[in-house]
């Protein structure tokens, strides 16, 4: 029969190529925000966060702008390597708690 | 680096059998969380601690799934009796408040 589960986003990059990896949310009341990285086998590890008050951050390779307005977060990965390829997720939290709320995740294939 | 240890990193049994899956915290961090993964779900929060108090675990089971810290350095998550629907990679994850979670490999759970 059919199997029906989460049907992932997926990205695929030529090595060397930016990629760009998206996530919507719902809270306007949303004040921080994170990206995971996950590797096969492997627990997401942290990659870049934002605040509320900003609306773009950098890090090594990494960059994530936020837009409050569409509730719009994305995050890009410059001159991605094969050893980017894992599923991406997004987690928002809001100031009443520690509580984060995952995405679904996106998949990048990098192509050699 | 400081790193979220999960034991045992896999675990397969018969249902009915009770799993017990164990989590060290990073040393400092006053938050713990436990994080079920599979295909179909995603990753689903199921109870998380702040300073070893229960804040919420809503997400979980009652009926069968307990979570518990002894002492900071030690969450284990119970489960009484297993079935095969608990199949799963449970993580862990440790963090302070407004502060990134960081997580562990995950323990792989499979009940025949």
């Amino acid at each position: 029969g059919e199997s029906v589960g989460l049907h992932l986003p997926t990205l695929s990059v030529q090595e060397g190529d930016n990629s760009i990896i998206n996530c919507a949310y719902s809270n306007s009341a949303s004040d921080y925000f994170i990206w995971y990285k996950q590797e096969s086998g492997k627990g997401p590890q942290f990659i870049i966060d934002i605040r509320s008050n900003m609306d773009k951050r950098q890090g090594q390779r990494v960059t994530v702008l936020l837009n409050k307005t569409v509730k719009h977060l994305s995050l890009q990965i410059a001159a991605t390597q094969p050893g980017d390829s894992a599923v991406y997720f997004c987690a928002e939290n809001s100031n009443t708690g520690n509580q984060f709320y995952f995405g679904t995740g996106t998949s990048l294939t990098v192509i050699p | 680096d400081a790193r979220v240890t999960q034991t045992p990193r896999h675990k397969v049994t018969e249902m009915g059998q009770e799993v017990t899956m164990r989590c060290q915290p990073i040393l400092g961090h006053n938050t713990v969380f436990w994080y079920r993964q599979t295909m179909m779900q995603g990753l689903e929060l199921l109870a998380y601690f702040r300073n070893r108090a229960p804040l919420d675990d809503s997400g979980m089971p009652k009926d069968r799934f307990s979570a518990e810290m002894p002492d900071a350095t030690l969450a284990t998550l119970k489960i009484q009796p297993s079935e095969p629907r608990d199949s799963a990679v449970y993580f862990c994850a440790s963090g302070t408040v407004d502060q990134p979670q960081h997580f562990g490999d995950g323990t792989r759970l499979s009940i025949l």
